[in-house]
């Protein structure tokens, strides 16, 4: 079954400190690993995306790693501020026709951060 | 923004009613999907729309159905509402130019059934 779980389910931190987000995913056959942010209420907002080929990507002050060997993912967020405070989803989606655009994302449910000052 | 727009932004209806929710994708974008977010969930796929079909469903029941427009936005319907359909409903538009499907998300439907 297409999994993704992630983990801690939910994270404080204080306003500038940093934190690394956990993602491990049994989604077969895999294309992508996507980061998105959540704000309460809203839609998601990519934050990155990576193909199976790359073991990083950075937004900014976010920065994604993959080992596709292990099938592990993590988020690190620098320097935390305190509009960073919202739900951080793992994504992985996998193409089933080879191409166009038959895909698929499995979502994890989410870490929720709370940045407090 | 993403230029994605949904309608309406709230509703509440009865268990037993239908519904339609609305969906506008992102200019050039002929992709839509829908996705179900449960209360302190991730997102669960319900299909996905390529130029007017069908192209891909997830573990939803024939009450769910949807269709899209030559203009490509996109409707999602619900028959028979039950009470664990109260949920965020997220419309995507994406674009097949290009390998990574950029996924642009709506604000969301919030749905509740009492």
């Amino acid at each position: 079954k297409n999994q993704v779980e992630q983990s801690p389910q939910s994270l404080i931190i204080l306003e500038g400190k940093n934190c690394t987000l956990q993602c491990n995913y049994t989604v077969s056959p895999f294309s992508n690993l996507r980061w998105y942010k959540q704000d309460t209420g809203r839609g998601p907002v990519s934050l990155t995306i990576m193909t199976f080929s790359e073991n990083t990507k950075s937004n900014g002050r976010y920065t994604a790693t993959l080992d596709a060997d292990t099938k592990q993912s993590s988020l690190h967020i620098t320097a935390s501020q305190l509009s960073d405070s919202a739900s951080y989803i793992c994504v992985v989606d996998h193409d089933f026709s080879g191409g166009g655009s038959n895909y698929k994302l499995t979502f994890g449910k989410g870490t929720l951060l709370t940045v407090n000052p | 923004e993403t230029g994605v727009t949904q309608s309406p932004t709230h509703l509440i209806k009865t268990r037993g009613q239908q519904v339609t929710l609305r969906c506008s994708s992102q200019s050039g974008h002929n992709t839509v999907s829908w996705y179900q977010q449960a209360l302190g969930q991730g997102p669960q796929f319900i299909f996905q729309y390529y130029r007017e079909e069908e192209n891909g469903r997830g573990n939803f029941p024939p009450r769910f159905s949807g269709l899209q427009f030559p203009n490509y936005s996109s409707e999602l319907n619900v028959n028979a509402l039950e009470l664990d359909d109260s949920a965020l409903y997220l419309c995507a538009s994406s674009s097949t130019s290009g390998s990574l499907y950029e996924q642009y998300f709506g604000p969301g439907t919030r749905l509740t059934v009492t």
